[in-house]
């Protein structure tokens, strides 16, 4: 059971705008920097979104985060057929001392 | 650029350890502003982050709690690598495991993966 809570699922059609949230507390999300990894199965999770809010280089501006208080969330828009996958939240969590990942969002393109 | 490369599957036995090694090329185990992490997945637990070691001055390390009783990592400075040794596996373990690292932006900020090794825990 994972300290950051994410939905299961998510879906959209292409061209659509999606949201994934993640919820913590104030020793993880709320007190740390999140960021936001994409998992395609048979590969390496890839960073997307670092401090909260910010694409390393590569990343498509399609995609952004955000984080207030102890939640954060992970913004896809103009949605593609390639962004179907998994995506993680990520935090420290300083009551465990170590690094917290939510239980992952499968994303359906339909 | 940073490469870090792990070797192929592994089938083991329940109750046997685990030792896996991530070769490290474009930065150093001991670099002074990174860290080395082993992280897991399974479609079971998603991603789960088990530890990591880190160089600043001395040697330091941070275990998952539920971890804490079996696993070591330890680098090898000689070869620019880092291990990962888990006892008494089970076949709750079975999982791909990633060697990662964190850089200088914080421990969440896990920027270049491994390409993953297959762990099958099974009798």
């Amino acid at each position: 059971q994972s300290v950051l809570t994410q939905p299961p699922s998510a879906s959209g059609t292409p061209g659509q705008r999606v949201t994934i949230s993640c919820s913590g507390s104030y020793s993880n999300v709320g007190g740390h920097p999140v960021c936001w990894y994409q998992h395609l199965p048979g590969t390496a999770p890839k960073l997307l979104i670092y401090s909260n809010d910010r694409r390393p280089s590569g990343v498509p501006d399609r995609f952004s985060g955000s984080k207030s208080g102890t939640s954060a969330s992970l913004t896809i828009s103009g949605l593609q057929s390639e962004d179907e996958a998994s995506y993680y939240c990520a935090s420290w969590d300083d009551s465990l001392n170590g690094q917290e990942f939510g239980g992952g969002t499968h994303l359906t393109v339909l | 650029q940073v490469q870090l490369q792990q070797a192929g599957p592994r089938l083991m036995k329940p109750s046997q350890t685990l030792s896996l090694t991530c070769d490290i090329s474009g930065d150093s185990v001991s670099s002074n502003v990174a860290a080395w992490n082993w992280i897991r997945q399974s479609p079971s637990r998603g991603l789960e982050w088990l530890g990591r070691i880190y160089y600043r001055s001395n040697w330091y390390h941070q275990y998952a709690v539920s971890m804490k009783s079996r696993i070591l990592i330890s680098p090898d400075t000689s070869k620019n690598q880092f291990s990962l040794h888990l006892d008494s596996v089970t076949p709750e373990d079975t999982a791909v495991y990633y060697c990662v690292r964190d850089g200088p932006l914080g421990p969440e900020m896990l920027d270049y993966w491994g390409q993953g090794t297959l762990v099958s825990v099974s009798s």
